[in-house]
């Protein structure tokens, strides 16, 4: 069974379109989390919830909106695409915020945008 | 701020070679240190971490040690095999805000 898993996988798309990409995570974790890593791989992290609520909030454009409908699930949705949007998009979770608790990765959703 | 600087790759090694990633870390708080591992087409996986000064965490063969006085954090592997290629990152938690800052990473490369 896959702990977090992420759909879709690969996103193309072109600018000024709006998308969503979801994620799930099945270990009953509290806390979720959306990463933006870069074509260097560099990776940041752009939001975290703990029991549907937001508790990280990074310096991320208002076109990025996270959407918690319960504790398994953390949407990510993204208005106006730019061509800067491009990159891999990982969701994670973890048991409880950040401390000394592991974090589990989903696969990753690539997103070009053309 | 709190910040994460780890050596520059590729880094390209033969198997069986003996293996260190240079990690230092700025943090004005005690933060908790983690190296994380991304293999290719991967999400990130938890290799090690440790929590407090002298801590030790260990997996898989490899060992990073918390150093406070050169605030390090190095990883270190006695014997490479080719299934270690994959790309490093090191990473902190400041429990004072708890956000996690990852280093650039780092991309290993082992030949046979």
């Amino acid at each position: 069974d896959t702990a977090v898993s992420q759909t879709p996988k690969y996103l193309v798309t072109q600018m000024g379109n709006d998308k969503s990409i979801k994620c799930e995570q099945n270990l009953g974790h509290d806390t979720m989390y959306w990463y933006k890593q870069d074509s260097k791989k560099f990776l940041k992290i752009m939001f975290s919830y703990n029991n549907k609520e937001l508790i990280i909030n990074e310096t991320v454009p208002n076109r990025f909106s996270p959407k918690s409908p319960d504790k398994a699930h953390l949407n990510l949705h993204i208005n106006s695409l730019e061509l800067g949007d491009s990159a891999v998009y990982f969701c994670a979770s973890s048991q409880g915020r950040f401390g000394a608790y592991e974090q589990y990765f989903g696969p990753g959703t690539r997103l070009t945008v053309t | 701020g709190d910040s994460v600087t780890q050596m520059e790759g590729p880094v390209t090694l033969s198997e069986e070679a003996f293996l260190t990633i240079n990690c230092t870390y700025t943090a004005t708080g005690y933060p908790s240190l983690f190296w994380y591992v991304q293999y290719p087409g991967e999400g990130l996986q938890l290799l090690l971490k440790a929590t407090k000064a002298d801590d030790k965490g260990s997996n898989k063969g490899f060992e990073a040690t918390y150093r406070k006085e050169t605030t390090s954090f190095h990883l270190e592997k006695g014997s490479v095999q080719v299934s270690d290629s994959a790309v490093y990152f090191c990473a902190l938690v400041d429990p004072r805000d708890d956000k996690i800052i990852f280093g650039k990473g780092t991309r290993l490369h082992i030949l046979p």
